[in-house]
């Protein structure tokens, strides 16, 4: 049973850098064509990709979050983590970490997130 | 940066057929295979419809998803009260990076 778990602070200041981890059971994070993401979701409001990053790859990220988003995995500890730097108010949401499966078959390209973490609350306050 | 267009909320009593739309473009639906995702207040998103239109194991038969052109749809037919949740759809932007877009997400009441 695949299992994701977000850990980090629920608290960062204005003009910091956020700092989360997903730990991951049940498989290897280095292991087959896994892509592993983060996906937030503002109190109230709808869902927002924020990145995503396959082990030996770069990373994809959303293009509205620019230049302050990092991911990186850590294969000893089987876990993937963010960095999302300069935040503001506008940061506060519950952070969730995935599994992106992608491909292609006879209906075209897939990308999905099959398996999702709890989520945990990050607020932006002084 | 692209959108993918859902109505605010949609209803039906039990037993009922609901359809949610979701709305793209060329560059997405028009391209790449749809997702679908249930969510309970307080609790992470659950895929429910992948590569538009198959299930997961242990994704009732109830739910159904289908895309024609830029736009795809998820049907609930045989409504039941466990079913009131949040919807969104879902695609992968069609260039090299993404990104990865949401719907603006469906509220399903059941009356």
């Amino acid at each position: 049973q695949l299992l994701l778990q977000e850990s980090g602070p629920g608290l960062a200041k204005p003009s910091e850098t956020l700092s989360l981890t997903c730990a991951v059971s049940g498989i290897s994070i280095s292991g087959d064509t896994y892509y592993w993401g983060w996906i937030r979701q503002p109190p109230g409001k709808g869902l927002e990709w924020i990145g995503t990053t396959y082990y030996s790859e770069g990373i994809y990220s959303n293009p509205s979050l620019k230049s302050r988003v990092t991911i990186s995995v850590d294969t000893s500890k089987n876990e993937f983590s963010l960095r999302l730097s300069s935040v503001t108010a506008a940061d506060t949401a519950v952070y969730y970490c995935a599994r992106l499966l992608s491909g292609y078959e006879s209906s075209g390209f897939f990308y999905y997130f099959d398996f999702w973490g709890r989520g945990t609350l990050v607020t932006v306050s002084s | 940066q692209s959108v993918l267009t859902q109505p605010p909320s949609a209803s039906g009593t039990p037993g009922q057929r609901v359809s949610i739309s979701c709305s793209g473009s060329s560059s997405n639906i028009g391209t790449n295979t749809v997702s679908w995702y249930q969510q309970f207040p307080g609790t992470a998103p659950k895929l429910l419809i992948y590569s538009n239109n198959q299930r997961p194991s242990g994704v009732p038969d109830r739910f159904s998803g289908s895309k024609s052109g830029a736009a795809a749809s998820l049907a609930i037919s045989g409504l039941q009260s466990e079913d009131e949740a949040e919807y969104y759809c879902a695609v992968w932007e069609d260039s090299l990076n993404g990104p990865y877009i949401f719907g603006t997400g469906t509220k399903v009441t059941v009356l």
